[in-house]
């Protein structure tokens, strides 16, 4: 069955702090990973896209890591900011399959002052 | 211009209403999705549209009618809806690649509707 798992469920940080959000897949065969930010009540907007030949991407204080024999991702999050608080959602696309893809439930980071 | 809009952002109707969700993309892009989003849960596929042409339906009640009038916009029909249905609408589009493969899906801002 494919599926994508989130951890945590939820979390609180200070601000300046850094976080790690992970997500395990077992969606085969895979074509390429997504971590989308999602602002209450507003689309998902995509932070970064890894391939299968992928290990590291960055977007500013957004780094995602890819261990493709693992089927492991995480999003490791620099000196947050309050506006960095929203759904973190790990979306991963079959190979194949083009138009479907499998939505991670999704962390919930707040960030406190 | 790399933006989804959606009309209206926000949406109260009865059982009995018929009211329409708009989505609308310049991007060039030619693949379309209509997703319902409960609170805290991720997005669910509804409908996809590739060339204007209805590609998956996820066994969504007749209730939901979605329509692709050209490359540009992606319209959502609701008639006589319950209120479980009331969710954040999602409109995304995206690139189809050669091999029929889809780049990154960009998100319109939803729709919040309310069915009463």
């Amino acid at each position: 069955k494919n599926q994508v798992e989130q951890s945590p469920q939820s979390l609180i940080i200070l601000e300046g702090k850094n976080c790690t959000l992970q997500c395990n897949y077992t969606v085969s065969p895979f074509s390429n990973l997504r971590w989308y930010k999602q602002d209450t009540g507003r689309g998902p907007v995509s932070l970064t896209i890894m391939t299968f030949s992928e290990n590291t991407k960055s977007n500013g204080r957004y780094t995602a890591t890819l261990d493709a024999d693992t089927k492991q991702s995480s999003l490791h999050i620099t000196a947050s900011q309050l506006s960095d608080s929203a759904s973190y959602i790990c979306v991963v696309r079959r190979s194949g399959g083009y138009q479907k893809v499998t939505f991670g439930i999704g962390t919930k980071l707040q960030v406190i002052p | 211009d790399t933006e989804v809009t959606q009309t209206p952002k926000h949406l109260v109707m009865g059982m009995t209403n018929k009211k329409s969700l708009k989505c609308e993309q310049h991007m060039g892009h030619r693949a379309m999705y209509w997703y319902k989003q409960k609170a805290k849960k991720p997005p669910e596929l509804m409908f996809v549209y590739s060339y204007e042409k209805l590609s998956i339906n996820e066994s969504v009640p007749s209730r939901f009618s979605p329509e692709c009038p050209n490359s540009s916009l992606l319209n959502l029909h609701l008639h006589a809806l319950q209120p479980e249905d009331s969710a954040l609408y999602l409109c995304a589009s995206s690139q189809i690649g050669r091999q029929g493969g889809t780049d990154t899906q960009y998100f319109g801002p939803g729709t919040r509707l309310t069915v009463l």
